[in-house]
């Protein structure tokens, strides 16, 4: 069974540029988390999909968006790219469903890995 | 406010000995609790997790966790250390229902010959 898949692995992007990151979750898995990993903020929740829809957001400027699409993939977005938005963004799939029993259960990809020069 | 802390960030264990990392939380209620794990220029693995009954919980690679609600606590715990185990590992909560997944700020652990 393949993994959560995140493409591009590692980009390079300067201030002012967008950027656009790729997620396929497990099969069968619906829900779609992203995270921004710094060193100095650590890990913190970007935002959660279900079914095309956003369930949850965290406390991220508007430059920050994402979207699903109807076979789960997901997508975020990062306009106008400042120096600070440098991170590994990690995106996790799960079963779960909202309303449903039981906790959240993510499986996290390798990450992408964004530079801004 | 609610958080997650793990108050050492770096650890350094010879390998063979025993190791445990701390992790509390403060939220109301019993939270669902996770460890994961994350190596090198990867992304985060489970461990473990604990959602109720009983408070010892094992999980991959030789670890194990203990739950204290007394304490609100949630220590990792592995009887001996090998040099693969040197990564980040990261206390992550779930406060309960539909709601999102809270991490520490990470423990650094250094395996020495």
């Amino acid at each position: 069974k393949a993994g959560v898949t995140q493409t591009p692995r590692y980009l390079i992007k300067t201030r002012g540029q967008q950027v656009t990151l790729s997620c396929s979750p497990i099969s069968g898995h619906r829900s779609v988390s992203w995270y921004q990993q710094t060193p100095g903020q650590g890990l913190q929740f970007l935002f959660e999909y279900f079914s095309e829809t956003q369930r949850n957001k965290g406390n991220f400027p508007g430059r920050f968006s994402g979207r699903q699409f109807s076979n789960s993939r997901s997508e975020m977005n990062v306009s106008t790219l400042e120096l600070g938005d440098s991170a590994l963004y990690l995106c996790a799939s799960s079963f779960r469903t909202p309303g449903g029993s039981g906790a959240n259960v993510l499986t996290f990809g390798a990450g992408s890995r964004l530079t801004v020069l | 406010a609610q958080s997650v802390t793990q108050p050492d960030i770096h650890i350094t264990v010879s390998e063979g000995a025993s190791l445990e990392l701390r992790c509390n939380y403060s939220y109301g209620a019993t939270p669902y609790l996770f460890w994961y794990v994350q190596s090198p220029g990867q992304g985060l693995q489970l461990l473990l997790k604990y959602f109720s009954g009983d408070t010892l919980v094992q999980g991959i690679k030789g670890f194990e966790a203990e739950f204290k609600r007394s304490q609100s606590s949630f220590n990792l715990r592995k009887p001996s250390v090998h040099w693969s185990d040197a990564a980040e590992y990261f206390c992550a909560v779930i406060p309960g229902g539909y709601s999102t997944l809270t991490f520490g700020k990470g423990t650094m652990l250094l395996v020495s010959p």
